[in-house]
């Protein structure tokens, strides 16, 4: 099926590990987002891309790198993971925002514990 | 940055009833676009419904409709019939239609609970 895939879905660091989250979408989408979900605090956006080869920062990218050598991934990297980092991470895809075509496409979400 | 605020942590409806659920947001821009979005326990963010910001007919799906009221800036969500299925966390997103990398801001979420 046609969507946006993240892995993995779960994952448990101790703090100063370094793990990469990998997001794959086969809609030829060239907008991709990583977002993390806290209680309390709705989606915030960490980085973004608006298409292959290009990234830029969004609300709170302290702590993580992000690269899009291909148009279809968008992986976002933790290089010494921080108990602050646990969260739910999501990725998400989109075309531009012309006509109908203009809603996020969303992954399953990343479930982040960093011990 | 737009704002998007949600100011009801959390709702509850007797199945069946109505509930309506209130988003407000601050922009200067005037071509936006506006979502609201549900998040079950299985955390997969679900599109219930969306509105351009040019349109002044308010947008409906099915059971599930908004009040948009753009000069006041205010995007409520209303669920008619509640459902068991309804029950969610519920966020607010605003988009803009000319800002570079076009992303979403999201509210802080609604709780849903429906009451049998």
């Amino acid at each position: 099926n046609a969507g946006v895939t993240q892995t993995p879905k779960f994952r448990v660091l101790k703090t100063g590990q370094s793990m990469t989250l990998l997001c794959a979408q086969d809609m030829n989408h060239e907008y991709m987002y990583w977002y993390r979900q806290d209680p309390g605090m709705g989606l915030r956006l960490i980085h973004y891309s608006v298409g292959e080869g290009t990234t830029a920062k969004g609300e709170v990218p302290d702590g993580y790198n992000v690269s899009r050598l291909k148009k279809q991934n968008f992986l976002l990297g933790l290089e010494s993971a921080a108990p602050s980092q646990t969260s739910v991470y999501f990725c998400a895809s989109s075309s531009t925002p012309t006509g109908t075509s203009y809603g996020y496409t969303f992954g399953s979400g990343t479930r982040l514990t960093v011990v | 940055a737009q704002t998007v605020t949600q100011s009801q942590p959390e709702m509850s409806v007797q199945e069946a009833e109505t509930v309506t659920l209130s988003c407000t947001y601050d922009t200067s821009e005037s071509d936006y676009y506006l979502f609201w979005y549900k998040q079950p326990p299985s955390r997969q963010m679900i599109l219930v419904i969306r509105q351009e910001a040019y349109k002044q007919q308010n947008a409906t799906e099915n059971r599930f409709s908004v009040n948009f009221q753009k000069a006041a800036k205010s995007f409520s969500l209303k669920i008619s019939d509640s459902q068991l299925g309804d029950a969610a966390m519920y966020f607010c997103a605003y988009r803009s239609a000319t800002v570079a990398g076009n992303q979403f801001y999201f509210g802080t979420g609604t709780s849903l609970t429906v009451i049998p």
